[in-house]
């Protein structure tokens, strides 16, 4: 069974500062793992995924995570955040198969002008 | 494409009365998952099914929760009696085989 644990439940930023957000899984199979955004008021949207090949991934809008398996971690990161990256991040595992997508509990990242 | 429909959007209903919450996945996947939202325990999968079969219901909170998909579009989640903890957002998503999830936009219930 995989799990799950995002460290911070919020996270509060300045604008232009930089951010990361943790990620830590437990699994005793190979994983897949994805980092999902939910607006306010809006379901989840996928901003990016490792599944394999080059341990970095980046979104279109400027964040990138790495996979790191000696660690366990896919912590996401940002160099430069604007207000409208103010939101909920979640992480996600899933193994092999058509499993479905194991969650943890959420960051809200919270962008200050 | 349309996305993962979710119907209704928002529902208030009182305790003890049957609440149907309804999903269409996307044409063409072939795994469909429904998800609860609350501030307490986050993301909590509650069943999913693979080609229409119920393959994991151990997430399902008790009797009074019951899922169906009759077929490959279309879906509904029911609670009967409702409580008010049963409050919460309820996500629908649908993927086709070993691909990413998609998340429809949620059914916020809310049982007083």
């Amino acid at each position: 069974a995989q799990s799950v644990t995002q460290l911070d439940s919020q996270v509060p930023v300045f604008e232009e500062a930089p951010v990361e957000l943790r990620c830590n899984y437990s699994s005793s199979v190979s994983v897949y793992l994805f980092w999902y955004v939910q607006y306010p008021n809006q379901g989840l949207q996928l901003l990016l995924k490792y599944l394999s090949g080059s341990t970095l991934v980046e979104s279109i809008n400027g964040f990138e995570a790495e996979f790191n398996k000696s660690q366990t971690s896919f912590h996401l990161r940002k160099p430069s955040v604007h207000i409208s990256d103010t939101a909920e991040y979640f992480c996600a595992v899933r193994g092999s198969g058509n499993t479905p997508l194991v969650f943890g509990k959420g960051t809200r990242l919270s962008v200050i002008a | 494409d349309a996305g993962v429909i979710q119907s209704p959007r928002h529902e208030v209903t009182e305790m003890g009365q049957e609440v149907t919450l309804r999903c269409k996945p996307i044409s063409g996947h072939n795994s469909l998952f429904w998800y609860r939202q609350t501030m307490m325990r986050g993301l909590e999968l509650l069943i999913y099914f693979n080609n229409n079969v119920p393959i994991d219901d151990s997430g399902m909170p008790e009797d009074r929760f019951s899922a169906k998909m009759p077929n490959a579009s279309f879906s509904t989640l029911k609670i009967q009696p409702s409580e008010p903890r049963d409050s919460a957002v309820y996500f629908c998503a649908s993927r086709f085989t070993g691909n990413t999830i998609y998340f429809g936009e949620g059914s916020w219930l809310t049982v007083v």
